[in-house]
């Protein structure tokens, strides 16, 4: 399985951009990068995902570097609602694994 | 609401007990899932079932048995487990196994005491 790697936190004041990065460097030719949050005591929430191409959808935009080697999540007008932990995982038919996540903090 | 209901909401059971994890899922989806979450952990796999057969195992202890009636329908039974059991236990489905876009439950807080 491709391994992802991202920052164990972060802060984004409220209203700004949330820009998440994630290292995806073994990813292969076939494999999706898909995003997840989690709220606290809930389940993950599916965001969005994305081969190759950027994606955009109603809660967030998805960049994919041309070497897929990386990706961005944007949330654009973070509110306090999203404070999650945020998960990037890559897969095909592979299972969907989870890694620890960038716990993001939204702040007034 | 994902579409995938996870009973009960919390648990707390004793080492000795018995019991069941339900999950129900209503969106014609082949593939279902086990994860278990503990604190400050990231989620751990722990059962993968595909068109009611069981295609994953994650080292799992034999406490925890998994039961696939049929592609809606997933459990979780328990018995004799620790108290490092405890755990928030998540369900999921995916119109496939593998890499597409999965709906989970909201999970069931187990306690064991």
């Amino acid at each position: 399985d491709a391994k992802t790697t991202q920052p164990p936190s972060m802060d984004c004041a409220e209203g700004r951009a949330a820009n998440l990065p994630c290292n995806h460097s073994t990813i292969s030719g076939n494999e999706y990068v898909y995003w997840y949050r989690q709220i606290h005591s809930q389940g993950p929430q599916y965001i969005i995902h994305g081969l190759k191409n950027n994606e955009t959808n109603e809660m967030a935009s998805l960049i994919i570097t041309e070497d897929r080697k990386s990706s961005t999540l944007i949330l654009p007008h973070a509110t306090l609602r999203d404070t999650a932990v945020y998960y990037c995982i890559v897969g095909d038919d592979d299972k969907v694994i989870f890694g620890p996540g960038t716990s993001l903090s939204v702040i007034p | 609401e994902t579409g995938v209901t996870q009973t009960p909401r919390h648990l707390v059971m004793g080492m000795t007990n018995k019991k069941s994890l339900k999950c129900e899922q209503h969106l014609g989806h082949n593939a279902m899932y086990w994860y278990k979450q503990s604190a400050k952990k990231p989620l751990e796999l722990m059962f993968v079932y595909s068109l009611e057969e069981r295609v994953e195992n994650n080292s799992v202890p034999s406490r925890f048995s998994p039961e696939c009636p049929n592609s809606s329908h997933l459990f979780l039974h328990l018995h004799t487990l620790q108290p490092e059991d405890s755990a928030l236990y998540l369900c999921a489905s995916s119109q496939e196994a593998g890499g597409t876009e999965a709906f989970f439950g909201q999970g069931t807080r187990l306690t064991v005491v």
